[in-house]
């Protein structure tokens, strides 16, 4: 089945405690993102990979890290968690054709908490 | 001007009714346009691309108005099981693979 998974699906910790949420796909998908979304401010990009290797910020890129070591796998981490990253995260991924986006395949997100 | 913007709603609407969102975006350059569906603390999911010349899916059709710079979506004889929020979701400029959501129009379809 083609799926994107995340893990921890949900996640209390406590403020300045290093964590690393996992995102893995089965497509075979090049494209790959993380997103947070807050109560009214919708879906907000954290950062995104065209590929292995290749990262890149998106709109709210502060207090996080991405690496994408191999093409499955774009793990999220939050080396010292505040706050103010209390938040719903969403992993995607898409394939890229040509010139065109295509559809984006979503995690089922991890609720995270920082005390 | 935001990117992309809706109106947050909430639309509510009687079972059978026809509703109609938009969503506005302000790059003139865009050139891919979604609409997606979120249940509530879900994943979102893609309900429907939407080309130039409009696509209809059953109930559902997608329109796009480049002049005005908005795409719409319209849903006839509304369903219960229709009751969510809906993204719109348009990619920056020129091919970009960024894409940038809107913040989402709740629809709420009451019997």
């Amino acid at each position: 089945e083609a799926q994107v998974t995340q893990n921890p699906r949900y996640l209390i910790t406590v403020t300045g405690k290093k964590l690393t949420v996992t995102c893995s796909q089965n497509m075979n998908h090049e494209y790959m993102s993380w997103y947070r979304q807050d109560p009214g401010l919708g879906l907000r990009q954290i950062y995104y990979s065209m590929n292995v290797e290749v990262t890149d910020k998106g709109d709210v890129p502060e207090g996080y890290k991405v690496s994408r070591k191999e093409k499955r796998n774009f793990p999220l981490i939050l080396e010292s968690p505040s706050p103010n990253q209390t938040s719903l995260y969403f992993c995607a991924s898409s394939s890229i054709q040509g010139s065109s986006y295509n559809e984006q395949f979503f995690g089922p997100g991890t609720r995270l908490t920082v005390l | 001007r935001k990117e992309v913007e809706q109106d947050p709603g909430p639309f509510n609407v009687p079972e059978g009714a026809t509703v109609a969102f938009n969503c506005t975006y302000s790059n003139s350059a865009s050139q891919s346009f979604f609409w997606y569906r979120q249940d509530c603390r879900k994943e979102p999911k893609l309900l429907m691309s939407v080309y130039s010349s409009g696509n209809e899916d059953g109930r559902f059709t997608a329109q796009l108005n480049r002049a005005s710079q908005y795409i719409s979506l319209l849903i006839r004889d509304s369903k219960l099981s229709d009751s969510a929020t809906y993204l719109c979701v348009v990619n920056r400029a020129g091919g970009s693979y960024i894409p940038t959501f809107g913040r989402g129009t709740s629809l709420i379809v009451h019997p």
